[in-house]
């Protein structure tokens, strides 16, 4: 049982270039989540999916894209880097509502230069 | 939204108690108060959650006043290895409503 398990780890892109992150969850949760972490700063959700099918906006969400591709999988794609969007991303994962615990992937650390 | 305010950082020594308070004035009737840790280079981790009045499991306490408009997480005894972030967040049940704040970076000293 992984639990949250994110790819890759680590990444730098250039200005300008895409790329996609990579979330998955073998838990059966219903809805999942991305966030990304500023120095020195608490999480802010970019997206998130509420159930198999459905994606909404979050906080933070310009600049990125979201596929809920199936219960397990939920990636966040980025278009067009800008360096702006230097940060750690988390995924996440509950079983349903938010209210209920988050279970968090270990993070991938994306570098814009 | 239920604004959440805590300490930016607080200091301790091994074996002594941490109490970290958090404010939220406007909570809701329905909402619940959630505590997770971070440690570095990791995802948040849930450590406990409350409505009302105390909660205990086996890595913490919460306390949560008749006017739940603060909460207290108590760590037992802590050790070197309770050095993390601690977020308090109070959830709404709207997906959209969280919100992690800065958090209380704790550090325990030898």
């Amino acid at each position: 049982n992984a639990g949250v398990t994110q790819t890759p780890k680590f990444q730098v892109l250039k200005t300008g270039q895409s790329m996609t992150l990579q979330c998955a969850q073998d838990m059966n949760h219903n809805s999942m989540y991305w966030y990304r972490q500023d120095p020195g700063m608490g999480l802010r959700l970019i997206y998130y999916s509420a159930s198999e099918g459905t994606t909404d906006k979050g906080e933070v969400p310009n600049g990125y894209n979201v596929s809920r591709l199936n219960k397990r999988e939920f990636s966040l794609r980025l278009e067009s880097a800008a360096p702006s969007q230097t940060s750690v991303y988390f995924c996440a994962s509950s079983p349903d509502r938010v209210a209920e615990t988050q279970y968090f992937g270990p993070g991938t650390r994306l570098l814009v230069l | 939204l239920a604004k959440t305010t805590q300490p930016i950082s607080m200091d301790s020594y091994e074996g002594q108690e941490v109490n970290i308070t958090c404010s939220h004035n406007n909570i809701a009737t329905n909402d619940y108060i959630t505590w997770y840790q971070q440690f570095p280079s990791q995802g948040p981790r849930f450590i406990i959650q409350g409505y009302k009045t105390k909660v205990t499991n086996e890595v913490a306490s919460l306390f949560i006043p008749a006017d739940r408009k603060s909460s207290t997480l108590s760590l037992p005894r802590v050790s070197l290895s309770d050095t993390a972030v601690y977020y308090c967040l109070v959830e709404t049940g709207l997906y959209n409503d969280m919100r992690f704040g800065a958090g209380t970076r704790l550090t325990v000293k030898p």
